[in-house]
């Protein structure tokens, strides 16, 4: 089975603190991407990667940065958290290429920015 | 820009009750359109993925189709444990392994 894991299933954190979420997956799949997710707004991708060291943004990349330093593991960073960044931070990881394209979640983190 | 949107936003039904859920999308030409199950505090699971017009595929009470403008999911004989929330989303040529999602459809089922 495909697992995605997240470092911490909740997180509150003060205006202006960094924050780091990490995810590992064990797949040893190529692509690796970021996602929030709000009420009413759906799914929105942050970042993304395809390989290790590199990065591209996806729809809301502002207020965020990435870091893929080794190919099973993708970290989001807040470089200063606002009460905007309150939000479920979801990752996900799949293989490139045809049907094996899928992409597979982990559980969630909860972040509260006080 | 590609656009995913479902309907309805959130849907009870009576267990056993069967219905369908509603996913329309705009995308220049459709490399996949993926269904998941979501459920309260945890991530999205995979449940489908649709690559042609035509095409259905199945999974115990759920069962998937897609045309060239929308896809369904429907549910047969609904039980409480079907009740999630169900999300599509659509990914495009060209744009890597983006998925464009819908804001998705909360089902509740009743006993």
């Amino acid at each position: 089975d495909v697992k995605v894991t997240q470092s911490s299933r909740y997180l509150v954190k003060r205006t202006g603190e960094k924050v780091f979420l990490e995810c590992v997956q064990d797949m040893d799949h190529e692509n690796m991407f970021w996602y929030r997710q709000d009420p009413g707004l759906g799914l929105r991708l942050i970042y993304f990667s395809y390989d290790v060291k590199m990065k591209e943004k996806g729809d809301i990349p502002e207020g965020y940065s990435v870091s893929r330093e080794k190919k099973e593991r993708f970290s989001l960073i807040l470089e200063s958290a606002s009460t905007n960044q309150t939000s479920m931070y979801l990752c996900a990881s799949s293989f490139s290429g045809g049907a094996r394209e899928t992409q597979y979640f982990g559980p969630g983190t909860r972040l509260l920015v006080l | 820009e590609d656009q995913v949107t479902q309907s309805p936003e959130a849907l009870r039904l009576q267990e056993g009750e069967s219905s369908s859920l509603n996913c329309s999308y705009t995308v220049s030409g459709l490399r996949g359109l993926f269904w998941y199950r979501q459920d309260p505090g945890k991530g999205p699971e995979f449940l489908f993925t649709l690559y042609s017009a035509g095409e259905e595929k199945e999974k115990e009470r759920l069962k998937a189709t897609l045309t060239k403008k929308e896809s369904f999911l429907h549910i047969t004989a609904p039980k409480p444990e079907d009740s999630a929330t169900y999300l599509c989303a659509v990914q495009a040529p060209g744009g890597g392994n983006k998925l464009t999602f819908g804001t998705g459809t909360q089902l509740k089922v009743e006993l």
